[in-house]
């Protein structure tokens, strides 16, 4: 079935730093890829999201692009600030909305000033 | 557009008791999907619905777990018996089809199972 695999947490970074969270996945056909972010006690927000390959996602000085050759959706930013402080899920889902999302287990970000 | 809407934001009840958590999708979204979040399991779907019928209900942990969607704006998880091990937060999300699906989650219900 689909997978997604992300990287273990947590990271901890200082305010500034660039940050990676690597995520890949296993999947048939074409999958479309999200990226959600849960702050402290809160539900998921999506982040970003792209639908094809080369697509690039997007959003709040974050980023990530869909490479289909290496089955990948990697999360950066230039320069984290301690509100970025959160878990990151990594997600993908099928063509149709009507499938639900796979997510990865979260990777855990700390940013301390 | 108020978004997925869910009740309670926090439930505790004690063992043996049930457990009735509630969602309200955004209207015109007609997929429906119950997640269950805990530290140890992550995130896991429980049960998801399109078009307020139930397509794959094999993430329910027990017979304990039931969800319905009687309508398309309302659906219900209820567990009964309630078990501390229940306690989790539990999300609702809904979403519409086609290549710019999005998938919006609710701010979640933390059940605490005493």
């Amino acid at each position: 079935g689909d997978s997604v695999t992300q990287m273990e947490g947590p990271v901890t970074l200082s305010e500034e730093a660039f940050l990676t969270i690597n995520c890949t996945y296993t999947a048939t056909g074409y999958p479309s890829l999200f990226w959600y972010v849960q702050y402290p006690g809160e539900g998921l927000q999506l982040l970003l999201k792209a639908t094809k390959a080369d697509d690039k996602g997007s959003n709040k000085g974050f980023e990530a692009t869909y490479r289909k050759e290496t089955t990948s959706f990697h999360l950066e930013k230039g320069s984290v600030q301690v509100s970025d402080s959160a878990v990151y899920f990594c997600a993908l889902s099928g063509y149709s909305g009507n499938t639900p999302l796979v997510f990865g287990k979260g990777t855990r970000l700390s940013v301390i000033a | 557009d108020a978004g997925v809407i869910q009740s309670p934001r926090h439930e505790v009840t004690e063992m043996g008791q049930e457990v009735t958590l509630r969602c309200k999708p955004i209207s015109g979204h007609n997929s429906l999907f119950w997640y269950r979040q805990t530290m140890m399991r992550g995130l896991e779907l429980l049960i998801y619905f399109n078009n307020n019928v139930p397509i794959d209900d094999s993430g329910m942990p027990e017979d304990r777990f039931s969800a319905k969607m009687p309508n398309a704006s309302f659906s219900t998880l209820k567990i009964q018996p309630s078990e501390p091990r229940d306690s989790a937060v539990y999300f609702c999300a809904s979403s519409h089809p086609g290549p710019l699906r999005g998938y919006t989650f609710g701010s979640g219900t933390r059940l605490t199972v005493v």
